[in-house]
């Protein structure tokens, strides 16, 4: 158990439909990265946010968006669902300091079926 | 920018060695190296970090060579459970968080 919890585990939905995946970090991580692995592809980053300000961004659709809460819990917006979407997406969390990305704790996924 | 490993498999009979390498085309200033068995999640192996500094597995080693951007790990007297898709991620200079993994070498270790 890394720590990181995510839900849904599993999620299936139409296209055009919109969809919401949780995290919540590890207790004192500030960092929570977003990940998406199609299948049996490599890791697409996605996001990073630091203590609630986004920090770094990858190859996200304009369909996606995310945010860190105060509570450092942060949520994956995906609108717009196509069927290419279907993917595990995983949040990681790090305790990073200003110069070092820490090693990341991931999360079971959420894997997204877009039928 | 994505680095690359090679090979992108490799078939081990147990006891034997391999050596997966990464190379960057940018500046290195961390690597990271996970391993993710089929069906979880992905799990921390190790961190070089620039300068030198090694933080990691007790079983599984690896180096770093700044000026030529790469780095290699080592899994020696492999075991079954070494078995699995091993990914770099590397990271950028400092205050960018982006940690952007390779496409990952695929491991299987045979008895």
């Amino acid at each position: 158990d890394s720590g990181v919890t995510q839900t849904p585990k599993h999620l299936i939905t139409a296209t055009g439909q919109r969809v919401t995946l949780r995290c919540s970090p590890r207790s004192g991580d500030l960092s929570v990265y977003w990940y998406q692995q199609s299948l049996d592809q490599g890791l697409q980053f996605l996001i990073q946010y630091y203590n609630g300000e986004e920090r770094a961004k990858g190859n996200i659709l304009e369909r996606f968006s995310a945010q860190q809460f105060p509570d450092l819990h942060s949520e994956l917006n995906l609108s717009s669902l196509e069927l290419g979407d279907s993917a595990l997406y995983f949040c990681a969390s790090s305790v990073d300091s200003p110069y070092n990305t820490g090693e990341l704790f991931f999360g079971e996924g959420s894997r997204l079926t877009v039928l | 920018q994505q680095p690359v490993q090679s090979p992108q498999a490799v078939i081990l009979r147990e006891g034997e060695d391999a050596v997966i390498n990464c190379s960057s085309s940018k500046a290195l200033y961390s690597v990271h190296w996970y391993r993710q068995k089929h069906g979880e999640a992905p799990v921390f192996l190790m961190i070089l970090l620039k300068g030198g500094e090694q933080k990691g597995h007790e079983k599984i080693s690896a180096s770093f060579n700044e000026k030529k951007q790469q780095s290699s790990l080592y899994l020696t007297a492999s075991q079954l459970s070494y078995s699995g898709t091993y990914f770099c991620g590397t990271g950028g200079g400092s205050n960018t968080g982006k940690l952007i993994f390779g496409q990952g070498t695929t491991l299987q270790v045979k008895p």
